[in-house]
């Protein structure tokens, strides 16, 4: 049964930095693997989809490499604003690709 | 944006009464999934369907029912709801026709059983 982990659980930080989110998975024969965007209350907005076959994804200040033959994934965020400020959560798929099991998040806090 | 509505939006019922939610997509994907939320716990598929009266379980599917008899509705159904079953439920649907992810979600469900 895919596991995956999401370090570190909550992350704050100061206007204008650089960041780096994690995720580890436990079955590496995975199809691809996404990352979503969760602010409070809300649902879910899928920000990077990396397909195996790729090692980097990009979509403006965010960017998310996979090596699946490690289990990890990073999504990194450039000159982090306010309004980035969000649980960010990624999936990979099960086995028979159908399903996506998820990480439990990492909130993010921004401070201007 | 995906197509993705839900309803209703809020809900709050008493313990032992059932309860049905819907979700209602525009986008004609064949895959569609019915997740609840919780703290601790994360995101959890309940059931899923890969079409018109083909559903499947997930991982937390006891004291849901789920049905689809058009492939745009998609309905999950406490049939006799418990306080357990507070929680946030989102629908998502798969934008790949043979439901290899990318999933797109619904504003989501928040359910209070009392």
């Amino acid at each position: 049964k895919q596991e995956v982990t999401q370090i570190p659980a909550a992350l704050s930080v100061p206007e204008g930095e650089n960041l780096v989110l994690n995720c580890s998975f436990t079955d590496s024969a995975i199809y691809n693997l996404q990352w979503f965007r969760q602010d409070p209350g809300k649902g879910l907005t899928s920000l990077l989809l990396i397909q195996s076959s790729q090692r980097e994804q990009t979509s403006g200040r965010l960017n998310a490499s996979l090596d699946k033959s490690s289990g990890r994934s990073t999504l990194y965020i450039a000159a982090s604003q306010p309004g980035d400020s969000a649980t960010y959560l990624c999936a990979v798929p099960n086995s028979g690709y159908s399903t996506l099991t998820f990480g439990k998040g990492t909130m993010l806090l921004v401070s201007p | 944006d995906a197509g993705i509505t839900q309803s209703p939006r809020h809900k709050v019922t008493e313990t032992g009464t059932p309860v049905t939610l819907r979700c209602h997509q525009t986008e004609n994907h064949r895959y569609m999934y019915w997740y609840r939320q919780d703290p601790g716990h994360g995101l959890r598929l309940i059931h899923y369907s890969y079409g018109v009266k083909d559903t499947d379980k997930g991982e937390v599917s006891d004291g849901y029912s789920v049905s689809r008899s058009k492939t745009e509705d998609f309905l999950l159904t406490l049939e006799s709801a418990t306080s357990s079953q507070t929680s946030v439920y989102f629908c998502a649907i798969s934008a790949d026709d043979r439901g290899r992810v990318e999933q797109y979600f619904g504003p989501g469900t928040r359910l209070t059983v009392t």
